[in-house]
């Protein structure tokens, strides 16, 4: 079965600070996703990548930035975190094409002080 | 804008009842209506999609219709057992893009025994 692995579970960091999350597959997948996940506003894309080096903005890229140098990997960066961006962050990948399944990662639960 | 409406945001049922999770979308566009499950603590999976061209689909005790007309479709599980207890997130593809979804903010399922 497709693995997506999230460096961390647990992430608590400062405000101010720069935050590296990465998400790694292991199915050769060309479409990666990182989603923030609220309760009772489910899941909003960030950023969105179609291939190797390409990236798309989703629903609420401010204050992100992502980088995909190899297809395994998708890293979501917080160039200066805000109590704001305290929540749930998970990644997911596909094969391309259209309305394939999406295989998620455990997440990543992001607290910023 | 595109959109997707769910609910109830939170649905009790007793076990062994059935239970319906609604969900309504705006853009006539959309074509792939897939629903994920996320218990608790664990990544969101997918459970069962429908595409446009049918009306229903079954899988087991779970069951999705879809009413193109009215643009909304349902969830239905029979028979429902303790571990369907979790969070059902229903989603929409979006107009022109073959890489995202919109989702709708979850329903959150308890199964009383």
């Amino acid at each position: 079965d497709v693995k997506v692995t999230q460096s961390s579970r647990y992430l608590v960091k400062r405000t101010g600070e720069k935050v590296f999350l990465e998400c790694v597959q292991d199915m050769d997948h060309e479409n990666m996703f990182w989603y923030r996940q609220d309760p009772g506003l489910g899941l909003r894309l960030i950023y969105f990548s179609y291939d190797v080096k390409m990236k798309e903005k989703g629903d609420i890229p401010e204050g992100y930035s992502v980088s995909r140098e190899k297809k395994e990997r998708f890293s979501l960066i917080l160039e200066s975190a805000s109590t704001n961006q305290t929540s749930m962050y998970l990644c997911a990948s596909r094969i391309q094409g259209l309305n394939e399944k999406l295989f998620f990662g455990s997440g990543t639960q992001l607290s910023v002080l | 804008g595109e959109n997707v409406e769910q609910h109830p945001s939170t649905l009790s049922v007793q076990e062994g009842d059935s239970a319906v999770i609604k969900c309504t979308y705006s853009d006539s566009a959309s074509n792939y209506f897939p629903w994920y499950k996320q218990e608790l603590g664990k990544r969101p999976q997918l459970i069962i999609d429908i595409r446009s061209n049918v009306g229903e689909k079954k899988d087991q005790r779970i069951a999705v219709t879809l009413n193109k007309t009215a643009k909304h479709f349902s969830l239905h599980i029979t028979e429902t057992q303790p571990e369907d207890s979790a969070v059902y997130f229903c989603a929409a593809s979006k107009r022109n893009s073959n890489y995202q979804l919109i989702w709708g903010a979850g329903t959150k399922l308890i199964i009383k025994p």
